[in-house]
């Protein structure tokens, strides 16, 4: 089965700075692949997905990459502001799939 | 206001009193899963649904139990409850299957002692 692989598990930048989460995977079956924002107590939220037919996509301030060869993919985000402090998850899925394979999850902290 | 919601939010029980965590979701999605989160695991699934009556086990199935009698309710069932099984879980629903958003229950906080 998939299995997804996160780094950092912690991330701490100075605001302004620009933040790089990389996720690795296994099933080279794969093909989604989205970013979840997770703020202190709250649910998490999908910010960002990507499709293996597409190599980068921008929304803002967030973009994600992919290297379908590599089977890696990585989350930026540009002009870190404080309420990006938050946990990250990366996941991987493909259309006939039925979950979504979990990355650990990186804690980032903006300082200000 | 399409959402998923999760009962009750928090919840303290002992060892072995069966109990039942709720999801219901008012999007008309077809797909539902449970995952719980611990610490430096992610999210974990543990089982989903694809349709009315038609569940199978995630990753982490054991000591857990659910159902799907109706399309927009999937509740958690713990027969048998154990302090292994302390954690936050988290409902969520999708139009599709794995390719699709995931949108997310607020969570329950389960403690076993």
């Amino acid at each position: 089965g998939e299995n997804v692989e996160q780094h950092p598990s912690t991330l701490s930048v100075q605001e302004g700075d620009s933040a790089v989460i990389k996720c690795t995977y296994s099933d080279s079956a794969s093909n989604y692949f989205p970013w979840y924002k997770q703020e202190l107590g709250k649910r998490p939220q999908l910010i960002i997905d990507i499709r293996s037919n597409v190599g980068e996509k921008k929304d803002q301030r967030i973009a994600v990459t992919l290297n379908k060869t590599a089977k890696h993919f990585s989350l930026h985000i540009t002009e870190t502001q404080p309420e990006d402090s938050a946990v990250y998850f990366c996941a991987a899925s493909h259309l006939y799939g039925n979950k979504l394979v979990f990355g650990a999850g990186t804690i980032l902290r903006v300082k200000s | 206001e399409a959402q998923v919601t999760q009962n009750p939010r928090y919840l303290i029980t002992v060892t072995g009193k069966k109990l039942t965590v709720t999801c219901s979701q008012n999007m008309n999605h077809e797909y539902m899963s449970w995952y719980r989160q611990d610490p430096g695991l992610g999210l974990r699934q543990i089982y989903y649904s694809m349709n009315v009556e038609v569940t199978d086990k995630g990753d982490v199935p054991e000591g857990y139990k659910v159902s799907r009698k109706e399309k927009r309710n999937f509740p958690l069932i713990l027969e048998s409850p154990s302090p292994n099984q302390t954690s936050l879980y988290f409902c969520a629903s999708s139009l599709g299957r794995g390719d699709t958003e995931a949108f997310f229950g607020q969570g329950t906080r389960l403690t076993v002692v």
